[in-house]
């Protein structure tokens, strides 16, 4: 099956700065989805981005398919983005996702 | 405009006992997807389901688990004879069913299993 690989697995950071977060996969992909779960445990849908480039608020996203990866930016970070940042992908023919391990997230006042 | 729907959030059982697991998706979805997640891990597929049918259940385990969408009424995600191992967080998701193309998946908050 295809496989998703994110990066870094942990990052701290503090209030304010900038990170961006890779995801890469291992097979082309028709779509994928970047989700936020929160600290309480609920996934929040952030970017459905199958390729290109869109914009929501302080989060941005860019999927190049044909290089097999997706960024995740974070802008100026709050302590409310703590948790945990998945990508995920369906793999060839399919709709279930496959997701990757995750970015662990702190942002620290 | 309500979202996915599961209860219950928390399920405590004894080793042995059923657990029963209820989705309601998104109103006007019709596809139903089941994941699990293991402490500290991240999602895994289970079973993706449309009204009266499973699709793929390439990820159920072959014992103990099932699941249906009935044609009136909630998803329902079945294991019987729990075990330990089955404590885990289990989470919904539904998607609109345009023919031929993958469509967003949302998420549920989730029913937090666990088996004593």
């Amino acid at each position: 099956g295809i496989q998703v690989e994110q990066s870094p697995p942990d990052l701290i950071l503090q209030e304010g700065a900038n990170s961006t977060l890779r995801c890469n996969f291992s097979d082309s992909v028709n779509n994928l989805q970047w989700f936020h779960q929160n600290p309480w445990g609920q996934l929040i849908n952030l970017f459905y981005i199958p390729s290109g480039t869109k914009q929501n608020g302080r989060l941005s996203a860019t999927t190049v398919a044909t290089e097999r990866y997706s960024l995740l930016y974070i802008s100026s970070s709050q302590t409310t983005d703590s948790g945990v940042y998945f990508c995920a992908v369906p793999g060839p023919g399919r709709r279930a996702l496959t997701f990757g391990s995750g970015t662990r997230l702190q942002v620290q006042p | 405009n309500a979202g996915v729907m599961q209860n219950p959030r928390h399920l405590v059982r004894r080793r042995g006992q059923e657990a029963r697991l209820r989705c309601s998706p998104m109103k006007g979805h019709s596809h139903v997807y089941w994941y699990r997640q293991l402490p500290e891990e991240g999602l895994k597929f289970m079973v993706y389901l449309q009204k009266e049918n499973i699709i793929d259940e390439s990820g159920m385990p072959k014992e103990r688990f099932s699941a249906e969408f009935p044609k009136e009424g909630p998803s329902i995600l079945r294991i019987q004879q729990v075990v330990r191992g089955d404590s885990a967080a289990y989470f919904c998701a539904s998607s609109s069913g345009v023919a031929g193309s993958y469509n967003e998946q949302f998420f549920g908050p989730g029913t937090r299993l666990t088996v004593l």
